[in-house]
């Protein structure tokens, strides 16, 4: 497993505000995704953040509200922009690797947002 | 389209009594399965998976789950409940072919365990 740690844990914002998620793993993973989970819902996958590149949005996700980045191995960052109400979610991420008996995905923490 | 259902929104037991969550899936080809565990303000708790090999896997806590292919299943079980299981459960699946490693979620089922 990995230790996985998510700054902030938590944040209320005001409308037309940004903000920016990290993520930090205590070694280095090959995959790296950001999930979101609003309010009584399961989780969704945002997109996959790749190192060196940009990231792989998946359906109904864009770049421009969603910007992400992956700098090395071990970090990464989400920055949820131009925040309204329907943003209010707890983000998470979470972390993989390739390879027999590397199957499994593990999650931080999560960053709850409520955006006012 | 890979899907995962989760056919109940709770399930409720008394402690001591076994406890099943159920969770059928659709995927093409061979799917990887998983159960994830998430406690009041905590984040995702990874309990067990099934990849190959042996139906019935047994994971943390006590919790075991079996695959049956012939369903699209992987319930989740445990022989004797504990009010400290309360919690949401969420089952997920994803696909080696591609090896995107991409989950997908059910919509969670509430565990409710009663003293």
């Amino acid at each position: 497993s990995a230790v996985i740690s998510q700054k902030p844990s938590r944040d209320i914002c005001q409308r037309g505000t940004s903000l920016t998620i990290q993520c930090q793993v205590d070694s280095q993973v090959t995959m790296m995704f950001w999930y979101r989970q609003q309010p009584g819902q399961s989780l969704t996958l945002i997109a996959t953040a790749n190192q060196g590149s940009e990231a792989t949005y998946e359906s109904g996700f864009v770049i421009d509200k969603f910007p992400i980045s992956r700098p090395n191995l071990t970090f990464s960052t989400l920055t949820v922009s131009n925040m309204s109400p329907e943003d209010s979610s707890i983000y998470l991420c979470s972390v993989g690797r390739t390879g027999t008996g590397q199957e499994t995905q593990y999650f931080g923490p999560g960053t709850r947002l409520l955006v006012l | 389209a890979q899907s995962v259902a989760q056919p109940e929104d709770q399930v409720n037991v008394a402690e001591g009594n076994p406890l099943t969550v159920k969770c059928t899936y659709s995927v093409s080809g061979n799917p990887y399965l998983f159960w994830y565990v998430q406690y009041p303000n905590r984040g995702l708790q990874f309990l067990l998976k099934y990849i190959t090999g042996d139906n019935l896997v047994k994971g943390s806590y006590g919790f075991e789950a079996e695959f049956n292919k012939s369903q699209t299943s992987f319930h989740l079980k445990k022989p004797s409940a504990l009010v400290s299981d309360s919690a949401l459960y969420f089952c997920a699946v994803s696909r080696p072919s591609g090896n995107t490693g991409k989950l997908i979620f059910g919509q969670g089922t509430t565990l409710q365990v009663k003293p």
